[in-house]
């Protein structure tokens, strides 16, 4: 377990609607990351969050938004979804170390399913 | 533009074999390489990185992997696998320095039979 938590664990919406999914970073962490792992495909990068200001984007639409939180809580809101949407969401949090280094460590995932 | 390959989608082996996953990948400059494994079920759970040093890097449960810079390689190695080994393993790559993205492969899934 690494202490990074996200919810819900399974999610099904229609497409056009909204939704909202939520992670809680490992304590200490103050860098959020998202990622979309479509299935049979690696992990593709969303966004990441440090110290609650968007810093840095992967290549998808505006309808993907994020906020992250004081506690370092984050959330990413998916507008207009599309059935192409379906995927596993990740959450990743991470802390800079001594020797500079980063870590990734991983929640167990959002799976969204747009019929 | 960064990318990740990994050579093998699907491998099948048997208990006691060797194991060596192929991960390349295209960037010119400094960069961290990382090997994670996602067993059926769980989530991502980094098994070894490198960042800098020696280039065997050593990780948890008998895995090594080698980075080798002429070849932007980064291979994943075990020398006897076993059942619980079953498991899908990402190769994954950042720019040395910069916490952002992280560049994936897109993933051997290890069957091992016992």
């Amino acid at each position: 377990e690494t202490g990074v938590t996200q919810s819900p664990t399974h999610l099904i919406k229609t497409r056009g609607q909204q939704v909202t999914l939520r992670c809680s970073s490992q304590s200490g962490h103050n860098t959020v990351s998202w990622y979309q792992q479509a299935l049979g495909q690696g992990p593709q990068f969303i966004f990441q969050y440090y110290r609650e200001e968007e810093n840095g984007r992967g290549n998808f639409p505006p309808r993907f938004s994020g906020l992250q939180f004081p506690n370092y809580s984050s959330e990413l809101n998916v507008n207009a979804l599309e059935l192409d949407d379906s995927a596993l969401y990740l959450c990743a949090s991470s802390y800079r170390t001594g020797t500079g280094t980063y870590e990734q460590y991983f929640g167990p995932g959002t799976r969204l399913t747009v019929t | 533009a960064q990318s990740v390959s990994q050579h093998n989608h699907h491998v099948i082996l048997s208990e006691a074999a060797s194991l060596e996953l192929g991960c390349n990948y295209s960037y010119g400059g400094t960069v961290n390489l990382f090997w994670y494994v996602q067993y059926p079920g769980q989530h991502l759970q980094l098994l070894l990185k490198y960042f800098s040093g020696d280039p065997l890097v050593k990780g948890i449960k008998g895995f090594e992997a080698e980075f080798i810079k002429s070849k932007f390689s980064f291979n994943l190695r075990k020398p006897s696998v076993q059942w619980s080994d079953t498991a899908e393993y990402f190769c994954a790559v950042n720019r040395a320095g910069n916490n952002r993205k992280l560049i994936w492969g897109l993933g051997t899934s290890l069957a091992v039979n016992p």
